[in-house]
C-alpha cells in the first residue's frame, strides 16, 4: 500500500510569485485535504477535495485555490505569495465517505520558503 | 475557536516511564479524535482514534482516554522509549460538518536515556 506523497519536499519563492503544491493520495483514497502548518504551530485546515469538487474550506483567502483529479491526486496553488505563507504545507488523503472516513493520513509536506 | 499554540509545552520522561499527554479540545459537538505524532521535518504520523461513543481505546503500547464533560482527552504511552521523542498532537472533527481536523497546540515529549 502507497502512503501519500508530496512534492516537492523544499521550495523558495519570493514575495509576488505564484506555487504550485502537489499530492498523491494513499492507495484507495477519494479524499484529500491540504493544511497549513507555521512553525510551531498545529496544523490549520486550508480545504478539502471530495470526487474533484472542493468539499469545505478553511478560513484562507481566494489566493489558495486548489484542484483534485480523476485519479485522486491534487495540487494546491498559492498566488501572490506574501511572507507570512511561509510553512509546511501537509496533504492528509482519507476515505471518502466510507467507513472511518474521518481517519486522515498525512504526507511528508511542502516546505515552502517566501522570501 | 481554533487552536494556535505558539508556545510548546515540553513533557520530560525517563526512558522506561509511562507518559501521559493531555489535550483539552474545543468544541462539544466534535465526534471523533485522532492523536498524532510528528517528528522534527515530517509530516504528522496517525496514532490512534477514538470515537466519541467510547471513553478509551489502546492500541499497541498506547491508550487514549475521552472525558466529553470537560472536553479531555489524554494519550498514555508505557515503557516510553527514544524512538517516542516526537510533538504529539490531538485533532477533533465535528460531527455532521465535512472532514475537517481542528489540532491542538501540541506537546513536546522528551525521552532522556
Amino acid at each position: 500500500e502507497t502512503g501519500v506523497t508530496q512534492s516537492p519536499t523544499h521550495l523558495i519563492k519570493t514575495r509576488g510569485q505564484q506555487v504550485t503544491l502537489r499530492c498523491s493520495s494513499q492507495s484507495g483514497h477519494n479524499t484529500v485535504s491540504w493544511y497549513q502548518q507555521a512553525l510551531g504551530q498545529g496544523p490549520q485546515f486550508i480545504f478539502q477535495y471530495y470526487r474533484e469538487e472542493e468539499n469545505g474550506r478553511g478560513n484562507f483567502p481566494p489566493r489558495f485555490s486548489g484542484l483534485q483529479f480523476p485519479n485522486y491526486s491534487s495540487e494546491l496553488n498559492v498566488n501572490a505569495l506574501e511572507l507570512d505563507d511561509s510553512a509546511l504545507y501537509l496533504c492528509a488523503s482519507s476515505l471518502g465517505m466510507e467507513r472511518d472516513y474521518k481517519k486522515q493520513f498525512f504526507g511528508p509536506g511542502t516546505r515552502l520558503t517566501v522570501l | 475557536g481554533e487552536s494556535v499554540g505558539l508556545h510548546l509545552p515540553t513533557l520530560s520522561v525517563q526512558e522506561g516511564d509511562n507518559s501521559i499527554i493531555n489535550c483539552a479540545y474545543s468544541n462539544s459537538a466534535s465526534d471523533y479524535f485522532i492523536w498524532y505524532k510528528q517528528e522534527s521535518g515530517k509530516g504528522p504520523q496517525f496514532i490512534i482514534d477514538i470515537r466519541s461513543n467510547m471513553d478509551k481505546r489502546q492500541g499497541q503500547r498506547v491508550t487514549v482516554l475521552l472525558n466529553k464533560t470537560v472536553k479531555h482527552l489524554s494519550l498514555q504511552i508505557a515503557a516510553t522509549q527514544p524512538g517516542d521523542s516526537a510533538v504529539y498532537f490531538c485533532a477533533e472533527n465535528i460531527s455532521g460538518g465535512y472532514n475537517k481536523l481542528i489540532f491542538g497546540a501540541g506537546t513536546r515529549l522528551a525521552v532522556h536515556p
